[in-house]
This record gives structure tokens, C-alpha cells and sequence, in this order.
């Protein structure tokens, strides 16, 4: 069955980057589009961005620009967030979703705590 | 950037009892362009509705989508225990954003 299992919590300094990986299960990447969405803690959803099925479209919200970029290891059928110039607001759970290109669907990863703190 | 505003921000019922959630965006939606999503705590969301009105795999038919242009409603004809819940809905008419969320509570 499909499964999405995301890597495990990080703490993270101040400026300091973060990668957060999303394995897939009983799918191939290239098959679908991948989300990743973020939640501060006791907070709302946030979508940051997404990965095309072929790897050579993202789309991120603005506000992530510049910071944010997404990879795919295709041997191992992993996808990868990373976040650099890390702020103490910047912590919060992580979670990728298998979706469509238009929205995060049925299958998520079971989140990535990251916290950012000096 | 399309603001959504959630309410009621908590919704107070029993089970059994019919929910109604609104979600008002700050521009039109092409295509309405609107999903609902449901979390749990401690949980990921869960994708309820999709494209306003239309209902995800695996979704029971009490919970029914609505709404076009800017406004739009979740239904959940009669409340069980496990739809005890926050959901939120979501645009991707513009860059994607969701909305603050609704609470039902028992």
C-alpha cells in the first residue's frame, strides 16, 4: 500500500539548514506530484511547495523563495525538502503529501518536527 | 496573496447533530479551486473535498462540499464521534493557501 515515511525530528540553530526526506512506498515518485505543508505548533496548515512528477517543476509561496528547494533520488524513491537561513519561526512540523498538481491528497507523511532554537 | 476566513473559529455540537463550516475567500476562486481537509491531533490532515464539491476516495457521504466564487461550505449531515475535529479549507486557484481553521467540538 502506499506509504510516505518522512526522516526524523531536528533541532536546528539559528541560520543553520535543514533536510527533511519524504521516502515513498507502494508508488513511484515519478508518477505523482509532491506537497509539502508546514505547521507551527498549536497553529494552522501552511503549503509551501510542490515537485512535478518529472522533478523539473517546483512551485514554492513566495514567502519561502530563495530559501526552499526540493530534490528527488529516484534509486531510492525519496524526496527531499530543505530550508536554509533557518528562524526560530521556521519551527514547526514538516509533512509531504502525494497529490495532484492542484492539491495535497490522500497520502501523507506522519510529519517532521523541526525545531529551530539557539 | 487569497486570504481565507474560516467560521465559526469553533462550532459547539453533539453527535448526530448537522455541522455547518464556512469558508469565504478574498477573491474569487477560478474554477473553484477549494479542497476541505480534516486533522486530528497529533494527526495529518485528512482530504475531505476537493475542486469545492467533490468528495475524496474513501469519504463518507455525510460530508458534502459547496459553494462557488468566494463562498463556500462544508456539511456534515449528522456528526459521529470520530468527526470531532478541526478542518480547513484550502485554495489553489492562486498561490495556495489555507484557511485558519474551524474547531467542532463536542
Amino acid at each position: 500500500q502506499v506509504q510516505l515515511v518522512q526522516s526524523g525530528a531536528e533541532v536546528k540553530k539559528p541560520g543553520a539548514s535543514v533536510r527533511v526526506s519524504c521516502k515513498a512506498s507502494g508508488y513511484i515518485v515519478t508518477n505523482y506530484h509532491l506537497h509539502w505543508v508546514r505547521q507551527a505548533p498549536g497553529q494552522g496548515l501552511e503549503w509551501m511547495a510542490i515537485i512535478n512528477p518529472t522533478g523539473i517543476y517546483t512551485t514554492y509561496t513566495p514567502k519561502f523563495q530563495g530559501r526552499i528547494t526540493m530534490t528527488r533520488d529516484t534509486s531510492t524513491n525519496t524526496v527531499y525538502m530543505d530550508l536554509s537561513s533557518l528562524r526560530p519561526d521556521d519551527t514547526a512540523v514538516y509533512f509531504c503529501a502525494r497529490g495532484s498538481q492542484q492539491v495535497p491528497g490522500v497520502y501523507w507523511g506522519q510529519g517532521t518536527l523541526v525545531t529551530v532554537s539557539s | 496573496e487569497i486570504v481565507l476566513t474560516q467560521s465559526p473559529g469553533t462550532l459547539s455540537l453533539s453527535p448526530g447533530e448537522r455541522a455547518t463550516l464556512s469558508c469565504r475567500a478574498s477573491q474569487s476562486l477560478s474554477s473553484n479551486f477549494l479542497a476541505w481537509y480534516q486533522q486530528k491531533p497529533g494527526q495529518a490532515p485528512r482530504l475531505l473535498i476537493y475542486d469545492a464539491s467533490s468528495r475524496a476516495t474513501g469519504i463518507p457521504d455525510r460530508f458534502s462540499g459547496s459553494g462557488s466564487g468566494t463562498d463556500f461550505t462544508l456539511a456534515i449531515s449528522r456528526l459521529e464521534p470520530e468527526d470531532f475535529a478541526v478542518y480547513y479549507c484550502h485554495q489553489y486557484s492562486g498561490s495556495r493557501t489555507f484557511g485558519q481553521g474551524t474547531k467542532v467540538e463536542i
